[in-house]
């Protein structure tokens, strides 16, 4: 049988969808909070950032909304294609420590 | 130069051997780090060198071994590696020691057989 633990949670879109991805952090002393992409065989690729005076961030193509009541961060990318099929991370930074600690990540996969 | 480079991009070693990745980016960060990734799972912080001196240790087992020789160049020795210790590892920097986006080489695949 398989192991849960393998499996990257997945979302399927269509081209030209919107795509709103997902991360719960633990630590109400995080400050600062950052979405990584990463393509097969590459590293991390910097997406977006928002730092925790802020509820809301906006890039080209894609936005950061940060809930720290729930202590809930996603990433929605407007009008998505398929060069943005990869495996995206939420990290976040702990207030006082220099340490950034990465989500387990979400798939994302983008068909014509 | 927004460039974070690692060498090699492929590994291959036995138990026995030694041998070290290497790191580089001449973006004028101070800090500097070593990530572990296995796969389908995320990054693990291994080491972190701010300013040249080992600020972080993840408790990372000493058959690691860091370097920072100067402020553009990060090393990580290998001896006597486990099968386990099979992953990505990756590299990375920033401009600042707190809350600063990292910026990440393409990383070393090693293999321990």
């Amino acid at each position: 049988g398989e192991s849960v633990g393998l499996h990257l949670p997945t979302l399927s879109v269509q081209e030209g969808d919107n795509s709103i991805i997902n991360c719960a952090y633990s630590n109400s002393a995080s400050d600062y909070f950052i979405w990584y992409k990463q393509e097969s065989g590459k590293g991390p690729q910097f997406i977006i950032d928002i730092r925790s005076n802020m509820d809301k961030r906006q890039g080209q193509r894609v936005t950061v909304l940060l809930n720290k009541t729930v202590k809930h961060l996603s990433l929605q990318i407007a009008a998505t294609q398929p060069g943005d099929s990869a495996v995206y991370f939420c990290a976040e930074n702990i207030l006082g420590f220099q340490k950034l600690v990465f989500g387990t990540g979400t798939r994302l996969l983008v068909s014509p | 130069d927004t460039e974070v480079t690692q060498t090699p991009k492929h590994l291959v070693m036995g138990m026995t051997n030694k041998k070290s990745l290497k790191c580089e980016q001449h973006m004028g960060h101070r800090a500097m780090y070593w990530y572990k990734q296995k796969a389908k799972k995320p990054p693990e912080l291994m080491f972190v060198y701010s300013y040249e001196k080992l600020s972080i240790n993840e408790s990372v087992p000493s058959r690691f071994s860091p370097e920072c020789p100067n402020s553009s160049l990060l090393n990580l020795h290998l001896h006597a590696l486990q099968p386990e210790d099979s992953a990505l590892y990756l590299c990375a920097s920033s401009l600042g020691v707190a809350n600063e986006k990292l910026f990440f080489g393409s990383g070393t695949q090693l293999s321990v057989l």
